[in-house]
């Protein structure tokens, strides 16, 4: 099946541009999905179809896929960024949709 | 305003069985596939589980094909994960999510605040 890899954490300043990588086997002709999740909380979606954001989420969020790559880009890190952080794809060979096993991001 | 309200968790032995629920509001259910995700104690996310806006169509996670199903009631509203021969690695956060766009199957764009499950003797 296919697999997706995360960084388990990332750590960042505030002010500073965090970046967080997903991995996964010629991901770039995969559509990627990014949630942020902070604790006690369900997951929000922070960018969609690559690079995409829905309403409400700050341009700060954006999305990158290519290669063998996915990276979510968060510009100017806040402390209310600190959160886990997910990819997701359809894997249309399995029929099956994969999530990432996630990043901790920590605003130092 | 969309609403996604799950029930029916709770402590169940192993071996045992246990429906969920999934109580929508806000929108026009049967335009939407769904899914069910679940999450262990400190762990990350796992996709439980797709059904299509009319039903016809379901994918499950290999972790649970053959014990899960999913399925819905349109004139309910309501969306159901029937869980059975329940396995210790069973137990999480169960939510209830809502794809973004109507007639798709891709991201997830509403989620249910989850229910718990705790699978023990």
């Amino acid at each position: 099946s296919y697999v997706l890899t995360q960084p388990p954490s990332v750590s960042v300043a505030p002010g500073q541009t965090a970046r967080m990588t997903c991995g996964g086997d010629n991901i770039g002709t995969k559509t990627v999905h990014w949630y942020q999740q902070r604790p006690g909380q369900a997951p929000v979606l922070v960018v969609y179809d690559d690079s995409d954001r829905p309403s409400g989420i700050p341009e700060r969020f954006s999305g990158s896929n290519s290669g063998n790559t996915a990276t979510l880009t968060i510009s100017s890190v806040e402390a209310g960024d600190e959160a886990d952080y997910y990819c997701q794809v359809w894997d249309s060979t399995s029929d099956h949709w994969v999530f990432g096993g996630g990043t901790k991001l920590t605003v130092l | 305003q969309v609403q996604l309200v799950e029930s029916g968790g709770g402590v169940v032995q192993p071996g045992r069985s246990l429906r969920l629920s999934c109580a929508a509001s806000g929108f026009t259910f049967y335009t939407f596939a769904f899914h069910w995700v679940r999450q262990a104690p400190g762990k990350g996310l796992e996709w439980v589980a797709l059904i299509s806006d009319d039903g016809t169509t379901r994918y499950y996670a290999d972790s649970v094909k053959g014990r899960f199903i999913i399925s819905r009631d349109n004139s309910k509203n309501t969306l159901y994960l029937q869980m059975n021969s329940l396995r210790h690695e069973d137990a999480g956060v169960y939510y209830c999510a809502r794809v973004s766009v109507p007639g798709t199957v891709g991201d997830i764009g509403s989620w249910g605040r989850g229910t718990l499950v705790t699978v023990s003797s």
